[in-house]
């Protein structure tokens, strides 16, 4: 299972809610994370959630994980300008990670 | 310290050089791993290393060579590259690879144009 995908663009007004959507393939993956990269940086590991959970909730971000659907979600709540980025879901997969394509998320005043 | 840090941050480079990208984390990591990242693409990982030894190969072509010499330092060392080369290359850290959550660790990545 190697193909992770997310939307490819998410456009949301400050102070709104961000829910970035990531499709995975692996039901055996223990571990989904979700990283963030700003342009010409690294990645930044924002959070992640163990295979046995549906829900985690750090500040302002909320995953939730439907292993039915193999589907994840990062919902950001109060979105501000400085989390516009591409936003990376992850699954471990045979102990290597793979990274979805990415959503960009666009903030605007 | 909570950081990998990574240099050079750019590389301009022909396909007849040599050069060196370098890695250092001094968090206690054991694992070290390369990524190379395309533009609007993301990252593919291209070699693991585990205790300082190589533990994984993404079937890398051999201009690139890998190398840990301790457990804080990674290279990377790059020859006759080829211009589709180019591109941001990752360097990540965790506390153990294949263990528990192997929450990664990235640096800002060296960002490579081989003319």
């Amino acid at each position: 299972g190697e193909d992770v995908e997310q939307s490819l663009f998410l456009s949301v007004r400050e102070g709104d809610s961000s829910v970035i959507n990531c499709t995975y393939t692996d039901s055996s993956s223990t571990y989904l994370y979700w990283y963030k990269q700003e342009p010409g940086a690294g990645l930044q590991l924002l959070t992640y959630i163990f295979s046995n959970m549906d829900m985690k909730q750090d500040q302002r971000l909320t995953v939730l994980l439907n292993k039915k659907d193999k589907h994840l979600s990062l919902r950001i709540a109060d979105t501000q300008t400085g989390d516009s980025a591409i936003y990376f879901c992850a699954e471990r997969w045979a102990d290597k990670l793979i990274f979805g394509t990415g959503t960009r998320l666009q903030v605007f005043p | 310290d909570t950081e990998v840090t990574q240099t050079p941050k750019h590389l301009v480079m022909g396909m007849t050089n040599k050069k060196s990208l370098k890695c250092e984390q001094h968090m206690g990591h054991r694992a070290m791993y390369w990524y190379k990242q395309k533009a609007k693409k993301p990252p593919e990982l291209m070699f693991v290393y585990s205790y300082e030894k190589l533990s994984i190969n993404e079937s890398v072509p051999s201009r690139f060579s890998p190398e840990c010499p301790n457990s804080s330092l990674l290279n990377l060392h790059l020859h006759a590259l080829q211009p589709e080369d180019s591109a941001l290359y990752l360097c990540a850290s965790s506390p153990a690879w294949a263990s528990g959550d192997n929450e990664q660790f990235f640096g800002p990545g060296t960002r490579l144009t081989v003319l």
